[in-house]
């Protein structure tokens, strides 16, 4: 059973560009969330999807920011128009549906993103 | 929303001692408190968790107490190893049957096991 994935692992982009990070979850999982890691500090929660719906994006930047999770296919994080303050890794955890555990977590590699 | 706070920032311990972090939580309503190991350039690896209904929990070396009055929880580690040194992360987050909010976390701890 394939653990949670992420790619790329490394994104590097000039500023203004766009960035576009992809998850896909482990099999039988639903939930998929979005956490920021800055250089020397702990995670901070942007977004928590499930399939074809954002159910809490309140850790999300107002602008340039976006998330889905398609019916078919990876979750993807999209970063328009990049500053140098968006430089972080990324990573996306995902959880498996409702009742069948409590809320465990199982984060992927990560995407270290830099912006140029 | 939920505040979650961690200490020690640094913490160095002889090979062979036990080391023990705390965090204190904000919002009541929190019932999932999970601990999270990381090692330079890797990925989270939750390590231990504890649900609101329960005081302690033990999985070999390392056990978790949580005290749900007094909204703080502690990772405990005995008999520490030098592939024990990384960053640990404690988070809390509510749980309500159909999902999850997404997990609020400490800054973390780095824990330093000295030969």
């Amino acid at each position: 059973n394939a653990g949670v994935m992420q790619n790329p692992r490394h994104l590097v982009r000039r500023r203004g560009q766009e960035a576009r990070l992809r998850c896909s979850p482990m099999k039988g999982h639903s939930h998929v969330y979005w956490y920021r890691q800055l250089p020397e500090e702990g995670l901070k929660f942007m977004v928590y999807l499930q399939k074809e719906n954002i159910i809490d994006e309140s850790g999300m930047p107002k602008e340039r920011f976006s998330a889905e999770f398609p019916k078919e296919g990876p979750s993807i994080l999209r970063i328009q128009q990049v500053v140098r303050g968006d430089s972080a890794a990324y990573f996306c955890a995902s959880s498996p549906p409702g009742r069948v555990t409590y809320n465990e977590q199982f984060f992927g590699p990560g995407t270290r993103l830099t912006v140029l | 929303g939920e505040n979650v706070e961690q200490h020690p920032s640094t913490l160095s311990v002889q090979e062979g001692d036990s080391a023990v972090i705390k965090c204190t939580y904000s919002d009541s309503a929190s019932n999932y408190f999970p601990w999270y190991k990381q090692e330079l350039g890797k990925r989270p690896q939750l390590i231990i968790d504890i649900r609101s209904n329960v005081g302690e929990k033990k999985d070999q070396r390392i056990a978790v107490t949580l005290n749900k009055t007094a909204k703080h929880f502690s990772l405990h580690i005995t008999e520490t190893q030098p592939e024990d040194s990384a960053v640990y992360f404690c988070a809390a987050s509510t749980y309500s049957g159909g999902g999850a909010d997404g997990l609020t976390f400490g800054k973390g701890t780095h824990l330093i096991i000295q030969p």
